[in-house]
């Protein structure tokens, strides 16, 4: 069945680096735009980033740009979110969701990632 | 910077209609920005209910509907059941590849 399987989170120091992965399984990956949502605790949704299906065009929201990177590796039907110069205000679930119709279709069940010293 | 609005929160009774909007704090929405709506409750990713302003995902009943009312995004949950209670969020699509989540509302049935 489709799947989207998040991994790679956990505490990190402010400063730090740390890289998400998504991988995918049951539907053809690579013919879809995936995208990469969070959510900090208690609050609601923010979406983070988006590539295009192979991988040309990627977009990031105002609050990660210059500091996280989008990428994916469609031979291996995996999404991945490179996170750099990490803030405490980027503790967040972080969620990949396959893009349709300029909306969101699957969604994985999450990564936490926690920065803190 | 865009601010995707939406009602904090709604109270609905079993089998009543309620209707949550999304507007922009400046300017309208249209289908132009496609907009599409989310579902979630507590511990849970969201779920999918409606995209590109007016189609059900696959699964979602008809009972949740959604429409442009106005110069707003709205989505319409008619017959509301207990399971319904959760928070909703829609989403716009900016252009140049951008989207904004609005900022949710939370539904009550009761």
């Amino acid at each position: 069945q489709v799947q989207l399987v998040e991994s790679g989170g956990g505490v990190v120091q402010p400063g730090r680096s740390l890289r998400l992965s998504c991988a995918a399984s049951g539907f053809t990956f690579s013919d879809y735009t995936i995208h990469w949502v969070r959510q900090a605790p208690g609050k609601g949704l923010e979406w983070v980033a988006v590539i295009s299906y192979d991988g040309s065009n990627k977009y990031y929201a105002d609050s990660v740009k210059g500091r996280f990177i989008i990428s994916r590796d469609n031979s291996k039907n995996t999404l991945y979110l490179q996170m750099n110069s990490l803030r405490a205000e980027d503790t967040a679930v972080y969620y990949c969701a396959t893009g349709y119709n300029y909306g969101y279709e699957r969604w994985g069940q999450g990564s936490l990632v926690t920065v803190s010293s | 910077q865009t601010v995707v609005t939406q009602e904090p929160s709604f109270s609905v009774s079993p089998g009543g209609t309620v209707t949550l909007t999304c507007g922009l704090s400046s300017g309208s929405v249209s289908t132009s920005y496609y907009p599409s709506w989310y579902q979630q409750t507590p511990g849970q990713a969201p779920r999918t209910l409606i995209y590109s302003t007016n189609t059900r995902s696959s699964g979602v009943p008809d009972r949740f509907s959604g429409s442009i009312l106005g110069n707003k995004a709205a989505l319409t949950i008619t017959g509301a059941q207990a399971d319904d209670e959760s928070d909703y969020y829609c989403v716009l699509y900016m252009g140049s590849g951008i989207y904004v989540f609005g900022t949710g509302t939370k539904v009550t049935v009761l």
